[in-house]
């Protein structure tokens, strides 16, 4: 079955600290995997996609990471800011021969604290 | 501005009478997508359509129904079939429906059932 996991579940730090949130994935298929952002009562923003041949991927203080043997992303949150808080998903999206099928994670809540 | 508007943004529904959620795109993509998100799971597609006039089920069609008759234009109707429509409705686009190509998100629509 073709499913996304995303640990923590929710998470708290204060403000100017790192963090990282994982995703993993059993979907097969694999053609691409993003990370959307999502701030509370507004639609998801694309943060970064990233292809099979690609490790690492920056999107200012955003970084992500794809290991595509081991099914696993992670995405490096650096010095972050208050606006940082919000939800992180991570959306696999399976091969043409499925229909380019997007498979979504449950999110991980990120608060912020100052 | 260009985007993708949902509205209303709040909605009210008594138990037996259909409602429709409006969703409108000024970015001339061809595709467009609806998905219903529920706390602590992943979007889940209930219809996408990837050109004007036609239209699939996704994975949760049942008690819901759409239209495309204009390319920027993508309503969807909840009806009294839907057993728990309580829910955060988000309607997407994308240029094509290649898994390549971002989907971009409206503000969403949040359904509550009295």
């Amino acid at each position: 079955k073709n499913q996304v996991e995303q640990s923590p579940q929710s998470l708290i730090i204060l403000e100017g600290k790192n963090c990282t949130l994982q995703c993993n994935y059993t979907v097969s298929p694999f053609s691409n995997l993003r990370w959307y952002k999502q701030d509370t009562g507004r639609g998801p923003v694309s943060l970064t996609i990233m292809t099979f041949s690609e490790n690492t991927k920056s999107n200012g203080r955003y970084t992500a990471t794809l290991d595509a043997d081991t099914k696993q992303s992670s995405l490096h949150i650096t010095a972050s800011q208050l606006s940082d808080s919000a939800s992180y998903i991570c959306v696999v999206s399976a091969g043409r021969e499925y229909g380019n099928k997007l498979v979504f994670g449950a999110g991980t809540i990120l608060r912020v604290k100052s | 501005d260009g985007g993708i508007t949902q509205s209303p943004k709040y909605l009210f529904r008594k138990e037996g009478q259909n409602v429709t959620l409006s969703c409108e795109q000024n970015l001339n993509h061809d595709a467009m997508y609806w998905y219903r998100q529920d706390p602590g799971q992943g979007l889940r597609l209930i219809y996408y359509s990837q050109i004007v006039n036609d239209f699939q089920k996704g994975d949760i069609a049942e008690g819901y129904s759409v239209s495309r008759e204009k390319k920027e234009s993508f309503p969807l109707t909840v009806t009294s079939a839907q057993k728990n429509p309580t829910a955060f409705y988000l309607c997407a686009s994308s240029r094509t429906s290649g898994s390549l190509n971002e989907q971009f998100f409206g503000p969403g629509t949040r359904l509550t059932v009295l």
